[in-house]
């Protein structure tokens, strides 16, 4: 059974910097691209980035890929998110994803919450 | 980008009616993906490539559409159906998600 599981959400200041986690089980991590999705507590949902199976080649939403960078770690099948300068518009929960070629986000983690405020 | 606009924002149906939800893109795309999510829970794909059901997802379910005009019908309303439900594309980066479509049991 393929599952995800998220975690690294915080209630954290603006400015900050955190790291997301998503373990992977119940598949072969390393041959599947993954991508970051976040929803807003008004349910709007917005693509991040993904990122290629090897690790070698990321592309992001435009207006994000200057504070958020993707990564991977095949060898202990995790994603991560690392977000910089973190702003209140980025509070959010946030799900990884496993890509499916033509199958889209083919499933998701059980998501990890951000909460940004002073 | 391409902008998703969903219609409606909202909708209630009783058991056993029709259902039928669109979206509309601002540019053609390919195709057009289905998500669905419960109160709660996580998204799930419910259709992708427009109109292939993903494993699992029960045959009242169907999409179809071309080019910027896309649906996805529920042919017989059931009470597990109740959840918001989100149409996106993977046709130009980056890819973006329709604001959803809440449906209620009436």
């Amino acid at each position: 059974e393929v599952q995800l599981v998220e975690s690294g959400g915080v209630l954290v200041q603006p400015g900050a910097s955190l790291k997301l986690s998503c373990v992977a089980s119940g598949f072969t991590f390393s041959d599947y691209w993954m991508s970051w999705v976040r929803q807003t507590p008004g349910k709007t949902m917005e693509w991040i980035g993904d990122i290629r199976y090897d690790g070698s080649y990321t592309n992001y939403g435009s207006s994000l890929k200057k504070r958020f960078t993707i990564s991977r770690d095949n060898a202990k099948s995790t994603l991560y998110l690392q977000m910089s300068n973190v702003r209140s518009e980025d509070t959010a929960t946030y799900y990884c994803s496993r890509v499916g070629g033509s199958t889209g986000f083919a499933y998701w983690g059980q998501g990890t919450l951000v909460t940004v405020s002073s | 980008e391409i902008v998703l606009t969903q219609s409606p924002t909202t909708t209630a149906a009783s058991p056993g009616e029709k259902v039928t939800i669109t979206c509309l893109a601002s540019s053609s795309v390919s195709h057009i993906y289905w998500y669905h999510q419960k109160s709660g829970a996580s998204p799930k794909l419910l259709i992708y490539s427009t109109s292939t059901l993903a494993s699992g997802v029960p045959d009242r379910f169907s999409g179809s559409g071309s080019g910027t005009s896309y649906s996805l019908t529920i042919n017989t309303m059931e009470a597990e159906d109740v959840a918001t439900y989100y149409c996106q594309q993977w046709s130009s980066n980056p890819w973006t998600f329709g604001g959803g479509t809440k449906l209620e049991l009436k």
